[in-house]
């Protein structure tokens, strides 16, 4: 366990259907990453947050992405009128910057979506 | 275009053996890299991180290289145990963005 929660575990939901996933990170960590991870592949980077601020945004997050962390803690992900591509695991991770190496990012136990 | 390409793809090896896995990267400007172990099902967890300066970076049985003018790192396993089979995952951060480069893993299956 590394701290980083997320909720819920495993989502299947019917194309065209709204999913939130919610990550809470650990407690002190300002820096939150979202990525996604198909099978067989790496995580891609999907979007990253200081504090509340989100400050960087992959092509990959089309408009029917959004992602918001508004106090700074935990973070959602929404998906809006799910299709099955957006099956895919879905990983959070969170960071505090140290100064000599860069930052550890810390990844949670990922979402499981699953869009039929 | 910035890239992670590891190799091999897969490997199997027999309990207590030593394996080394392959990371070549296109990315640059470069700041740091790092492997990651993913088991099945999970997050990746954080084995080692180097920066370019950093030719060495050790955790237990895990020793990381980097080559910073080749664009090369490796990760050797020492003494492989049934628990390190897995994904190992390079990583390669772009210097002045957020953004982590993955590349696809090595699934390590180490057999009894």
């Amino acid at each position: 366990d590394t701290g980083v929660s997320q909720d819920p575990r495993h989502k299947i939901t019917k194309r065209g259907q709204n999913v939130t996933f919610r990550c809470d990170p650990i407690s002190e960590h300002n820096r939150l990453y979202w990525y996604r991870q198909t099978l067989g592949q790496g995580p891609e980077f999907l979007t990253y947050f200081q504090n509340e601020a989100q400050l960087e945004k992959s092509r990959l997050l089309s408009d029917r992405f959004s992602a918001e962390r508004p106090k700074g803690s935990f973070s959602t992900l929404e998906i809006q009128r799910t299709e099955q591509g957006d099956s895919a695991m879905y990983l959070c991770a969170s960071s505090i910057l140290a100064r000599r190496a860069g930052d550890t990012q810390y990844f949670g136990p990922g979402t499981r979506l699953t869009v039929l | 275009k910035n890239q992670v390409e590891q190799s091999p793809q897969s490997l199997i090896i027999l309990e207590g053996k030593n394996c080394t896995l392959q990371c070549n990267y296109t990315v640059s400007p470069f700041s740091n890299l790092r492997w990651y172990k993913q088991d099945t099902g999970r997050g990746p967890v954080s084995l080692t991180i180097m920066t370019f300066s950093e030719n060495t970076k050790s955790n237990g049985r895990y020793t990381a290289t980097l080559d910073a003018d080749t664009k090369q790192s490796s990760l050797h396993i020492t003494a492989s145990q049934l628990s390190d089979s897995a994904s190992y995952i390079c990583v390669v951060s772009l210097s002045g963005t957020y953004k982590y480069i993955f590349g696809t893993g090595t699934r390590l299956k180490v057999l009894a």
